[in-house]
């Protein structure tokens, strides 16, 4: 079925790259997105990629897709504290309405 | 600007009580959604709307109800049916896919947070 999948912890230094790793399970996805969640707030839109592309780069974040292992990353480059967050790794799938599956997000932290 | 606004931030529920949360959005979107996010899990949906006067159930939508009367506003009432409500709330909206090389990704309110007391 239907499965997005991501480690739950990640710890970085200041100053280090991060990347965070995401599984999905549907090949017909057509978009993968990257969402951001701070401390009691909503999800904010980081950057998504269309199926039929390898890399985006956008000033720090970089993501990358491997379709053929159903493999996406998101690195980011220059890890500041106010990078510290949730990110939800999110696949479209088909069926008759825009459906997105969201992984249960990856815990970044951040320390000096 | 255009944006999604949900409200109240904070509500608390006596046991046995219904309470609603609002949504709102002035995106022109024609699908919304939403979501509950309970501590360290991802999201899960409820209730989705693709369109005025329809919505469809998620995952766990027993204990929820929805109704979608305006484009704008897609209003999530907790029943008393609901045994653990405490969670974080989240209401999504997006345009149709529609096959087409168009990114319909979702936006996000700023979330609910409710609290049985």
């Amino acid at each position: 079925g239907e499965d997005v999948e991501q480690s739950l912890f990640l710890s970085v230094r200041e100053g280090d790259s991060s990347v965070i790793n995401c599984t999905y399970t549907d090949s017909s996805s057509t978009y993968l997105y990257w969402y951001k969640q701070e401390p009691g707030a909503g999800l904010q839109l980081l950057t998504y990629i269309f199926s039929n592309m390898d890399m985006k780069q956008d000033q720090r974040l970089t993501v990358l897709l491997n379709k053929k292992d159903k493999h996406l990353s998101l690195r980011i480059a220059d890890t500041q504290t106010g990078d510290s967050a949730i990110y939800f790794c999110a696949e479209s799938i088909g069926g008759g309405y825009n459906k997105l599956i969201f992984g249960a997000g990856t815990r970044l932290a951040v320390h000096p | 600007d255009g944006g999604i606004t949900q409200s109240p931030k904070y509500l608390f529920r006596k046991e046995g009580q219904n309470v609603t949360l609002s949504c709102e959005q002035n995106l022109n979107h024609d699908a919304m959604y939403w979501y509950r996010q309970d501590p360290g899990q991802g999201l899960r949906l409820i209730y989705y709307s693709q369109i005025v006067n329809d919505f469809q159930k998620g995952d766990i939508a027993e204990g929820y109800s929805v109704s979608r009367e305006k484009k704008e506003s897609f209003p999530l009432t907790v029943t008393s049916a609901q045994k653990n409500p405490t969670a974080f709330y989240l209401c999504a909206s997006s345009n149709h896919g529609t096959g087409h090389q168009d990114n319909y990704g979702y936006t996000f309110g700023s979330g609910t947070r409710l609290t049985v007391v």
